[in-house]
């Protein structure tokens, strides 16, 4: 099983909202990571976890919260946000660290009202 | 910053013919990868290389990597409608688990 999943494939919110992304691999990949990514633009890492710890978060607000509750699953808290959160959310993994590929989610679909 | 840039930003061919798309890059890496994505959807690898490879063959891909001029090419041939799609170049340091981005080249392909 080489499949990454994501739920929700869509997701509107507002402001005042709490949520939360989820994301799975079955793939026995310690590396998962969250991307963001903009209309016509290349995705941007937000979060690292390997082997279900934190190892990099590229100084993103802290109304996004990680959460790696074992080595399948990822979790995006959201709180709070802003209409310029809207984006694409996609999530990855990879054996360990980026010298391995990665496989990709097909994305959750974000748009703060 | 590392991040690689491609060239062209869009590129528009006929059904049958090559493409070929460039990325460059600034700072020493260990690998570069290239991605596909449809639109909207996740990212699909296609192929690795390390630093000290100069060529890597997948099916109709090809894909150089010259490290003196920190610089990759990705060679699609005999290009169908199917492979529309934005192309990227990913690049890493080294004992980082970060992998940085290039613009992306949007591929369009007419039948």
């Amino acid at each position: 099983d080489t499949e990454v999943t994501q739920t929700p494939k869509h997701l509107v919110m507002g402001m005042t909202n709490k949520k939360s992304l989820k994301c799975e691999q079955h793939m026995g990949h310690r590396a998962m990571y969250w991307y963001k990514q903009k209309a016509k633009k290349p995705p941007e890492l937000m979060f690292v976890y390997s082997y279900e710890k934190l190892s990099i978060n590229e100084s993103v607000p802290s109304r996004f919260s990680p959460e790696c509750p074992n080595s399948s699953l990822l979790n995006l808290h959201l709180h709070a946000l802003q209409p310029e959160d809207s984006a694409l959310y996609l999530c990855a993994s990879s054996w360990t660290g980026a010298a391995y590929e990665q496989y990709f989610g097909p994305g959750t679909r974000l748009t703060v009202t | 910053s590392q991040q690689g840039e491609e060239d062209p930003q869009a590129l528009s061919i006929q059904e049958g013919e090559n493409a070929t798309m460039n990325c460059s890059y600034k700072t020493s890496i260990n690998n570069l990868q290239w991605y596909r994505q449809n639109s909207g959807r996740g990212l699909v690898h296609l192929i690795l290389i390390r630093s000290n490879e100069r060529e890597k063959h997948s099916g109709r891909l090809r894909v150089t990597l010259d490290t003196s001029k920190k610089s990759s090419s990705l060679l699609i041939t005999a290009s169908r409608a199917a492979d529309t799609a934005s192309y990227f170049c990913a690049t890493d340091k080294g004992g980082s688990e970060k992998l940085v981005f290039g613009k992306g080249t949007k591929l369009t392909v007419n039948p």
